[in-house]
């Protein structure tokens, strides 16, 4: 079964408003990673997180991972349009040495205007 | 800037056809993967490669083969495709080497721009 969840699938948002993604992993990561795809397009890289309770900005977006290296979450604020698209978490186990990642199963962000 | 490209966008086959999906990148890249994406299922990892002629099963291999004769190549094989096979199908390459832990940045998959593959 899937080993990183995501909550929730579905997040309609109206514009100007926060929202926050969870993901959790059954088991301890190395290191987590968040990609967003827009609608129509492929996954991109956005963040990597690695250390314990490390918490990462990029202008509107705070990417937070837990102290046990198990969850991650992803809170937008004062959501625009362009947020629009289905966020990934990607966790690396730390059994796996390949660069292999466990991606949950998205978040996808709908926008009102 | 990394660049991951696939052979086709859009591919319609029949059911028991062979099929071909290529992939290549131009970064140097060790590592490559295939994965399918389905609604609600998020991405699903079928193979991977860590070197030239090397591949590892990833969750779903069944019903599919890999090959990579050149770095920069990756191929994913269905040797009889049948309608479950219906999906967008993702190529990715990252920097990471064979070994390696993956504790910084190196290991950031670029993904292609994927194949919505139709089996009828």
């Amino acid at each position: 079964g899937q080993q990183v969840m995501q909550i929730p699938q579905y997040q309609h948002v109206q514009e100007g408003e926060d929202f926050t993604t969870y993901c959790n992993s059954s088991t301890t990561l190395s290191n987590i990673q968040w990609y967003k795809q827009r609608p129509g397009g492929h996954p991109v890289f956005l963040i990597q997180l690695v250390k314990s309770g490390e918490v990462k900005k990029q202008k509107r977006l705070t990417f937070q991972f837990g102290e046990a290296k198990k969850n991650s979450s992803l809170h937008i604020t004062a959501t625009q349009t362009t947020d629009v698209g289905t966020y990934f978490c990607a966790g690396q186990m730390t059994t796996d040495s390949w660069g292999k990642l466990q991606f949950g199963a998205g978040t996808q962000v709908v926008v009102t205007p | 800037d990394v660049k991951v490209t696939q052979s086709s966008r859009y591919l319609v086959k029949r059911t028991g056809e062979k099929v071909f999906l290529e992939c290549v990148q131009d970064m140097d890249h060790e590592n490559m993967f295939w994965y399918r994406q389905d609604p609600g299922l998020g991405l699903r990892l079928i193979y991977f490669s860590y070197d030239v002629k090397m591949k590892e099963k990833g969750d779903i291999p069944e019903g599919y083969s890999v090959s990579r004769e050149k770095k920069e190549r990756f191929s994913l094989i269905l040797e009889s495709a049948s309608t479950n096979q219906t999906s967008m199908y993702l190529c990715a390459s990252s920097l990471l080497g064979a070994g390696s832990s993956g504790v910084d940045s190196t290991d950031t998959q670029y993904f292609g721009p994927g194949t919505r593959l139709t089996v009828l």
